[in-house]
């Protein structure tokens, strides 16, 4: 398998902008996680769906940051309008919900920059 | 105060050394516990999996959970330059979908 899939890569975009993260979790999985990760705040979950439904969206920031998994496969994050303060790298990641160990694939990253 | 607290580091060790990664907690439900270690510009990979207290070895890593204490700690023994990474503890209870993460400690390993 080829992991778990994040695109774009790196994402430049401009105040007010809108952005959308793109994920393909890893294959049987059924968990799927956004998280966001900055120097000053960590490793923060924004999301997590189990069997495409979302289950947690406390992490979400505000009403600008909306999540969608219209099936098994894919998933996006996306933020309107942007600001200087999104800046962060977003991780997808992925599990197999039900078994003990539970173990979370992590995807590369998007690396968003707000200007 | 967060519900778990990781030492913030960094830590810069010479190779060879023997390296200690600590994670306290206060949610007395937290059965799982993980370490991940994640490498500049990658993403968090599972490193090491305890459930309940006690120790579990693997190679040069010992993790170690004290539920009495909520102490977790990760044992790093003859460190090499390839350990350096950032070391993210991780924790969940039975019932959980999610895990709750430390901030991260960033270990340099010097050759």
């Amino acid at each position: 398998d080829a992991g778990v899939i994040q695109s774009p890569r790196h994402e430049v975009t401009e105040m007010g902008q809108e952005v959308t993260l793109r994920c393909k979790p890893i294959s049987g999985h059924n968990s799927l996680f956004w998280y966001r990760q900055t120097m000053m705040r960590g490793l923060e979950l924004l999301i997590y769906f189990n069997n495409n439904v979302p289950i947690d969206d406390s992490g979400m920031p505000e009403d600008r940051f909306s999540a969608k998994m219209p099936n098994a496969s894919f998933s996006t994050l996306k933020i309107q309008p942007s600001e200087p303060r999104d800046s962060a790298v977003y991780f997808c990641a992925s599990s197999l919900a039900g078994l003990a160990e539970d173990t979370q694939y992590f995807g590369p990253g998007t690396r968003l920059t707000v200007l | 105060q967060k519900e778990v607290e990781q030492d913030p580091g960094p830590l810069s060790v010479p190779e060879g050394a023997i390296v200690s990664l600590n994670c306290t907690y206060s949610n007395s439900a937290f059965q799982y516990f993980m370490w991940y270690r994640q490498y500049s510009r990658k993403g968090p990979e599972l490193l090491m999996y305890t459930y309940s207290s006690g120790n579990k070895e693997d190679g040069r890593f010992t993790a170690q959970v004290d539920k009495s204490s909520k102490y977790i700690s990760l044992f790093i023994r003859d460190s090499q330059p390839s350990d350096s990474a950032t070391y993210l503890c991780a924790m969940r209870d039975t019932n959980a979908g999610k895990s709750t993460f430390g901030d991260g400690t960033t270990l340099t390993v010097k050759p």
